[in-house]
């Protein structure tokens, strides 16, 4: 059956880094693109951008540039997503999710992972 | 501020009809870009409840149900169960520099 499965929970001080990787199954990995979305503590989602599995191309959503970069590894049908410079704020559950729909104004989410909790604590 | 307003709480009795809406602007679904609803139960990752407005994925109940009309998109559930009781989330296109994908803030649906 088509799943996304993410990484485990992290623990992270200021400043450090963190890569949260997403492997997909169950499909073909380049055909569908992937999205990223974020969800504050007691928020609501938030759209981060998309990566294109086909050609790698990242785009990323206004507040989400500089310090997020999305990633492939398509030999092992995986997404990543790295936060560098963290900051309390970037605490969040951090989902991906697969991409339906040819162009990106018809674009929704079919498959969701079950998302890992980022914590940003000294 | 989100670019798609739903409002924050909706309540209902077990058996009755509800509806949360959606309300954008020129620039999203008041340009004919299409509108797709999330149910996320506590604890839990966002499902795709409709797609394209009024679709339902294959497992979801015809209880629900979808609709748009100029700038504003509804989500209706008939027949309210106790497990519908969920944070409810729209999702669309916006032309503006807020996108190009935008979700609701978010509905919590409580079953009294």
């Amino acid at each position: 059956q088509v799943q996304l499965v993410q990484s485990g929970s992290e623990l992270k001080k200021p400043g450090a880094s963190v890569k949260v990787s997403c492997k997909a199954s169950g499909y073909t990995f380049t055909s569908y693109a992937m999205n990223w979305v974020r969800q504050a503590p007691g928020q609501g989602l938030e759209w981060m951008g998309w990566i294109n599995t086909n050609t790698g191309n990242p785009t990323y959503a206004q507040g989400f540039t500089g310090r997020f970069v999305f990633s492939l590894d398509t030999s092992v049908s995986t997404a990543y997503l790295q936060i560098s410079s963290l900051k309390a704020e970037d605490t969040a559950v951090y989902y991906c999710a697969r991409v339906w729909g040819p162009v990106v104004s018809e674009h929704y989410m079919d498959v969701w992972g079950k998302g890992t909790t980022v914590t940003v604590s000294s | 501020q989100s670019v798609l307003t739903q409002p924050p709480s909706v309540s209902g009795a077990p058996g009755q009809r509800v509806t949360i809406s959606c309300t954008g602007s020129s620039s999203n679904i008041g340009a004919g870009y299409d509108v797709h609803w999330y149910q996320q139960l506590p604890g839990t990752a966002p499902k795709l409840l409709i797609y394209g407005n009024s679709n339902r994925p294959s497992g979801v109940p015809d209880r629900f149900s979808g609709s748009k009309s100029g700038t504003s998109a509804s989500l209706a559930i008939s027949g309210l169960q106790a497990e519908d009781e969920a944070d409810y989330y729209c999702q669309s296109y916006d032309s503006s520099l807020s996108g190009p994908v935008v979700f609701g803030g978010g509905t919590k649906l409580t079953v009294l």
